[in-house]
């Protein structure tokens, strides 16, 4: 089937707007993921979402930063009052179930670039 | 907290060379161990995992061994090939309530021909 889906692929937003960035999962996997990629880093965990709610948003950076996904499927991450320090890739995944050895299948990613 | 050092790049070798890559870790408890890879364009892809010490995982011919003595989890080919050109990423998943992946910085790989 399908793998994990990130519209858009690229988001080019001035500084001080808002974006949003949508992520499609795996059908029947109950565990998504946000995460943020820094050029020559590895990727950042932000959110974590079981089924509907937010398990763990640990990562989130500041409060400008929100995620959501009503209906345990479709997620979208929202940043308020954009920064030039928040361009970077934003990857979504998936995973059947929040088990420690059940692998996260990623999405292309979003890249947002902040001008 | 969790982390994972592996062996900064860039790497370049020549085709049929042997690979290795290195990757330690720190974490509580009994975490699981991942390599996952990104080719040039595309999305971070499972290479490879271990779940316990001491287990093995392999995957198109790349192996890494779990050890828990040495808190290593370090990525091996014995033949590299051009298409093996790519960024890896050690991480790591830990037990218990935490179910997030902390990854390495990650090792680009240049293969020649």
């Amino acid at each position: 089937g399908a793998g994990v889906s990130q519209t858009p692929s690229n988001k080019v937003t001035e500084k001080g707007k808002y974006v949003e960035l949508r992520c499609d999962p795996i059908s029947g996997h109950t565990a998504l993921y946000w995460y943020r990629q820094s050029l020559g880093q590895g990727p950042e965990f932000l959110i974590y979402f079981q089924g509907t709610g937010a398990a763990d948003d640990s990562g989130l950076p500041n409060d400008r930063f929100f995620a959501v996904r009503p209906e345990g499927s479709v997620s979208t991450l929202k940043i308020q009052r954009t920064e030039r320090g928040d361009s970077a890739v934003y990857l979504c995944a998936s995973s059947p179930g929040g088990q420690s050895n059940s692998p996260l299948h990623f999405g292309n990613g979003t890249r947002l670039t902040v001008t | 907290g969790n982390s994972v050092t592996q062996m900064e790049g860039p790497v370049t070798l020549s085709e049929e060379a042997f690979l290795t890559i290195n990757c330690t870790y720190t974490a509580t408890g009994y975490p699981s161990l991942f390599w996952y890879v990104q080719y040039p364009g595309e999305g971070l892809q499972l290479l490879l995992k271990a779940t316990k010490a001491d287990d093995k995982g392999s995957n198109k011919g790349f192996e890494a061994t779990y050890r828990k003595e040495t808190t290593s989890f370090h990525l091996e080919k014995g033949s590299v090939q051009v298409s093996d050109s790519a960024v890896y990423f050690c991480a790591l998943r830990a037990s218990g309530s935490a179910r997030q992946l902390t990854f390495g910085s990650g090792t680009q790989l240049t293969v020649l021909p």
